[in-house]
């Protein structure tokens, strides 16, 4: 089991730039989610997929934030335009019921 | 949202039991208790999980009363390797099981 696997591990990227998170969850899993963590807010829940389909996307902080899961072993999240506030480190989760299963997440800087 | 609180810092030192307690005094009948570990620079790992009584897996114990209105997270003869982030989860399905809060930072010392 490969775990859930996150790329890229580190993004820098300037201001008003297009930012793609990917995420793979493990195979079987049926929910996934995204997180985002910074000092400020701690761990905050943006979106999650049951089944592929989103269920609460609440979270996601504005419309510049967008989520995909195309199919069950891949999914997107993409920040556009991205902005300095948008740094943080980007998780994504998965799982088949309870618990969830995190990746190592994506470290986001946006100068 | 099933809120809950939980001492910010810890300290201890290798060898000792470390007992860290949550409390959620609006814990819903089907509501779980989960707890998650996060090192820096990883995403959170799931220790243990309970719904009364008492639980103990080959890290940790969850001791969870009656009322169910708090939680204590039971880390036995802990190690420097046990210095992290400790987080109570409390929900049964939904937004309300997926939310952390700020969690409890552990320290140990050699």
């Amino acid at each position: 089991d490969a775990g859930v696997i996150q790329s890229p591990r580190h993004e820098v990227t300037e201001m008003g730039q297009e930012v793609t998170l990917r995420c793979k969850p493990i195979s079987g899993h049926n929910s996934l989610f995204w997180y985002r963590q910074t000092m400020m807010r701690g761990l905050e829940l943006l979106i999650y997929f049951n089944n592929n389909v989103p269920i609460d996307d609440s979270g996601m902080p504005e419309d510049r934030f967008s989520a995909k899961m195309p199919n069950a072993s891949f999914s997107t999240l993409k920040i556009q335009p991205s902005e300095p506030r948008d740094s943080a480190v980007y998780f994504c989760a998965s799982s088949f019921g309870s618990p969830l299963h995190f990746g190592n997440g994506t470290r986001l800087t946006v100068t | 949202l099933a809120k809950t609180t939980q001492p910010i810092s810890m300290d201890s030192y290798e060898g000792q039991e470390v007992n860290i307690t949550c409390s959620h005094n609006n814990i819903a009948t089907n509501d779980y208790i989960t707890w998650y570990q996060q090192f820096p620079s990883q995403g959170p790992r799931f220790i243990i999980q309970g719904y009364k009584t008492k639980v103990t897996n080959e890290v940790a114990s969850l001791f969870i009363p009656a009322d169910r209105k708090s939680s204590t997270l039971s880390l036995p003869r802990v190690s420097l390797s046990d210095t992290a982030v400790y987080y109570c989860l409390v929900g049964g399905a939904g937004r309300r099981a997926l939310t952390f809060g700020s969690g409890t930072r552990l320290q140990v010392q050699p």
